[in-house]
């Protein structure tokens, strides 16, 4: 996973604010998916991005989150009105989007904690 | 669409001894299949993973797998385990261009 770069690593937020999580893939990387991961739980798939796109959000509740990837800059997943069930520690993962490329790779992640 | 279910969450091994962790996954078309490990607040490490050919794939740290398809499984094995083996471990399956469904993991607890 390197070359992934999340930040930042540990975020803590009230109920009610926002919470932003970027993204950075790995360099010639256009690509980029969401995870998020429970406590004791695998990973989640939520949402896929590429560049000014989102192609599969069918993973992300439908209320209060939102994802982008700018054509520059990070990707980002917003988190509006944070409620204490979204602490999870969430991952990106950046993708080639080349035909044939068939590997993630996996950003530390993002630990998110609502008091 | 696809499922993981990871048959075991917890297996505690000791030291020097073979383990086997068991992942089986459901699928209506052809899949890639990975193993990841996660130490604790670290992200996801590829291991290993099958895309196709040869059913036994090799990964780092010693770690291998089969692919068997009649039985819809893809268990990892390591013939001797080690202390800093201790980590969660995720099987997974992406029927397309990196999207992946996870199983719900399986803790290895590598006892002295």
């Amino acid at each position: 996973n390197a070359g992934v770069m999340q930040n930042p690593r540990h975020l803590v937020r009230r109920r009610g604010q926002e919470a932003r999580l970027r993204c950075s893939p790995m360099k010639g990387h256009s690509h980029v998916y969401w995870y998020r991961q429970l406590p004791e739980e695998g990973l989640k798939f939520m949402v896929y991005l590429q560049k000014e796109n989102i192609i599969d959000e069918s993973g992300m509740p439908k209320e209060r989150f939102s994802a982008e990837f700018p054509k520059e800059g990070p990707s980002i997943l917003r988190i509006q009105q944070v409620v204490r069930g979204d602490s999870a520690a969430y991952f990106c993962a950046s993708f080639p989007g080349l035909a044939g490329s068939d590997t993630q790779y996996f950003g530390p992640g993002t630990r998110l904690t609502v008091l | 669409a696809q499922s993981v279910t990871q048959l075991d969450s917890q297996v505690p091994v000791f030291e020097e001894a073979p383990v086997e962790l068991r992942c089986n996954y459901s699928s209506s078309v052809s899949v890639y299949l990975f193993w990841y490990v996660q130490y604790p607040n670290q992200g996801l490490q590829l291991l290993l993973k099958y895309l196709s050919g040869s059913t036994l794939v090799k990964g780092i740290n010693g770690f291998e797998a089969e692919f068997n398809k009649s039985q819809t499984s893809f268990h990892l094995r390591k013939p001797s385990v080690h202390i800093s083996d201790t980590a969660e471990y995720f099987c997974a399956v992406s029927a397309s261009a990196g999207k992946s469904t996870f199983g719900d993991g399986t803790t290895l607890t590598v006892k002295p």
